[in-house]
């Protein structure tokens, strides 16, 4: 499998900041979606944002955007405007063809803290 | 919402005992993939299925059985559980194109004592 890494554990942002949260992968393969969901307290999985390797362009899902460098396998999640609801565990996942039945593969995870 | 349901979504069990958790879909959706979360882990891959009696293991399988006899329907057994495999467990379900979201259920918190 596919390795996520999401190098900061926990993070915590202001009310009305923005704050960039990080995730690089190790592949070998050209053909690949990178995912990023979002599980609250209640523990619900959701999808925040995806982004498919052979575009360039970075997505856009309203205050949420991502920096995708595909030369550098970074994939980082920009939250603007942050509200208290977006506190949550963030994970970051990728998923390729090769990989088995189209798994998804997760980061650990990092925590948001929003603070008012 | 996806229709995806997992049951029970709490238990306690003991050591030594077998358990089986359930996921029921009304997507008809042909892949269903069980995960476990632990703290600091993320999410791991324990199997998955890619069609009726379609069944492959993932990262973390070992002790471990799945069985899917209908596509509705994805079953995860431990045959004789551990204080290990004390977790948070989800099934998540997708179709096969690649950027397809995975859609998941609300997860059962499993407890071996």
């Amino acid at each position: 499998a596919q390795t996520v890494t999401q190098s900061q554990p926990e993070m915590s942002v202001q009310e009305a900041e923005t704050v960039t949260l990080s995730c690089t992968y190790d592949t070998s393969e050209s053909d690949y979606y990178l995912f990023w969901y979002k599980q609250p307290p209640s523990r619900q999985m959701i999808l925040v944002i995806r982004q498919e390797a052979y575009k360039q362009q970075n997505a856009t899902e309203n205050r949420f955007s991502v920096n995708f460098q595909k030369a550098a396998k970074s994939f980082s999640l920009k939250i603007s405007d942050s509200q208290l609801g977006d506190a949550a565990m963030y994970f970051c996942a990728y998923r390729s063809s090769w990989d088995s039945g189209y798994a998804l593969n997760f980061g650990k995870g990092t925590s948001l803290l929003v603070t008012p | 919402d996806a229709g995806i349901t997992q049951s029970p979504r709490h238990k306690v069990t003991e050591t030594g005992t077998p358990v089986t958790l359930r996921c029921h879909q009304t997507e008809n959706h042909r892949y269903m993939y069980w995960y476990r979360q632990d703290p600091g882990h993320g999410l791991r891959l324990i199997h998955y299925s890619y069609g009726v009696k379609d069944t492959d293991k993932g990262e973390v399988s070992d002790g471990y059985s799945v069985s899917r006899s209908k596509t509705e329907d994805f079953l995860l057994t431990l045959e004789s559980a551990t204080s290990s495999q004390t977790s948070v467990y989800f099934c998540a379900i997708s179709e096969s194109d690649l950027g397809t979201e995975a859609f998941f259920g609300q997860g059962t918190r499993l407890t071996v004592v």
